[in-house]
């Protein structure tokens, strides 16, 4: 069980193009989806909170017009790069929790970014 | 913002040996919880130890937690080639939110 499923895993685009990508639980309800940045070798940074029916909460330094999200149902959040530019080249990963007992996160595979 | 830190940044090990890493962190925590991440993969939680408990046992995974010293230990006991990975540890400051350090890099040797 709790499974996260993320798509697509990979995307190249042209700079200036939006980027939609999606995480969905698959098995569980997801009260709480979490959207991360991963820097090569680095640590997870956090981007935004997000919660079914609200708005999401952005972490200080992320543009809320540059990565819109939204969590539309309690298995489905996505996520929006919008007019994407080289620096926005990264790994992105969701991550959603059940929201019932302890805080375990559960992980989907990753988006890998390529902006040309 | 990122509070834990691991220790040390790469291992590498022979097939069969354990490895032991170390995490550390500034503030007060609910858990601590260790994940591990598959190159250019996403992350699969391991184990989680909350801040009442000082040990915790799951398969050939050892957790050890000093909250008087803001510091937990990760031991894998009789490594494989299939434990290379990165290993992170991520702190739960009651607010939902986790906090992740830079993470490990195992290395198992066949």
């Amino acid at each position: 069980g709790a499974v996260v499923s993320q798509h697509p895993s990979r995307v190249i685009c042209k700079s200036g193009t939006s980027v939609k990508i999606e995480c969905r639980s698959l098995d569980f309800q997801a009260t709480t989806m979490f959207w991360y940045r991963q820097f090569p070798k680095k640590s997870l940074m956090l981007m935004a909170t997000s919660n079914e029916g609200s708005k999401a909460t952005y972490e200080q330094g992320v543009e809320k017009d540059k990565f819109l999200i939204n969590h539309a149902s309690l298995t489905l959040s996505t996520l929006t790069v919008t007019s994407a530019h080289p620096e926005d080249s990264s790994f992105y990963i969701c991550s959603a929790v059940s929201g019932r007992g302890e805080n375990i996160q559960y992980f989907g595979a990753g988006t890998r970014l390529s902006v040309l | 913002s990122q509070q834990g830190e691991e220790d040390p940044q790469a291992l590498s090990i022979q097939e069969g040996e354990n490895a032991t890493m170390n995490c550390s962190y500034k503030t007060s925590i609910n858990n601590l919880q260790w994940y591990r991440q598959n190159s250019g993969r996403g992350l699969v939680h391991l184990i989680l130890i909350r801040s009442n408990e000082r040990e915790k046992h799951s398969g050939r995974l050892r957790v050890t937690l000093d909250t008087s010293k803001k510091s937990s230990s990760l031991l894998i006991t009789a490594s494989r080639a299939a434990d290379t990975a990165s290993y992170f540890c991520a702190t739960d400051p009651h607010d939902y939110k986790l906090s992740f350090g830079a993470g490990t890099t195992v290395t198992v040797r066949a």
